[in-house]
């Protein structure tokens, strides 16, 4: 079960758009639907903001859009704002019921 | 509203035990899966455990299979997490949150409580 791989970090100017990555394998990603990503800020717990590869939990905002191709699934935050910087964890099942995360991206907002 | 809450962390020694509980409120728990998730200080998620609505059917991580046992009351709505043989490297936050089958993710998450396996 080795942890998911995504950047260590990105950033991007308010308005501008931002892709994090989130590349896995064919026991995970490549091989399951349910990808899903959550927020944290500092101190906090983490909220899910994507769930099922590119659908958005009530009250998330819909600039926040995810994506899969093959073994890498990605989540694009459009017209970034200040509130968007945080912490973002990409989530795979990964088969009789176990989960992987990924390492996390921090988004800042520039 | 949905709402978890954990509690029975705290400062223990390598090799003790600890038992974690979630109390949940603000939905059918015996309708939802349920898992443990941690954090390591200054580290990334890590999904832990998982155990289906009626109890039967549990999941652990490599990590703390043979170590840690899920268990849920769904009379009293709450989830459980007993943890022996605890090391240095199970320090973190844990948390719960509310797991579907349908879709594998995490809906709603409690706060978080510390463990800190220390000498």
């Amino acid at each position: 079960q080795s942890a998911l791989t995504q950047p260590a970090s990105v950033s991007g100017s308010p308005g501008q758009s931002i892709t994090v990555s989130c590349t896995g394998t064919s026991s995970d990603v490549g091989s399951y639907d349910p990808v899903s990503w959550y927020q944290q800020h500092p101190g906090k717990a983490p909220k899910l903001v994507i769930f099922e590869v590119n659908k958005r939990p009530s009250g998330v905002s819909n600039r926040f859009s995810g994506s899969k191709s093959g073994n890498t699934a990605s989540l694009t935050i459009s017209g970034l704002q200040a509130e968007d910087e945080a912490d973002y964890y990409c989530c795979s099942y990964a088969g009789s019921g176990s989960r992987v995360f990924g390492g996390g991206t921090k988004v800042t907002v520039l | 509203q949905v709402l978890l809450v954990e509690s029975g962390g705290g400062l223990v020694k390598p090799g003790g035990s600890l038992r974690l509980s979630c109390a949940a409120s603000g939905f059918i728990f015996s309708d939802y899966y349920m898992s443990w998730i941690r954090q390591a200080p200054g580290k990334g998620l890590e999904w832990i455990s998982y155990i289906s609505s009626g109890g039967s059917y549990t999941g652990y991580a490599d990590s703390v299979k043979g170590r840690f046992t899920i268990s849920r009351d769904n009379g009293e709505g709450s989830l459980y997490l007993q943890m022996n043989s605890l090391r240095p490297e199970d320090t973190a936050v844990y948390y719960c949150a509310r797991d579907t089958s349908s879709g594998w993710y995490f809906d709603y998450w409690g706060q978080g409580t510390l463990v800190t396996a220390s000498s």
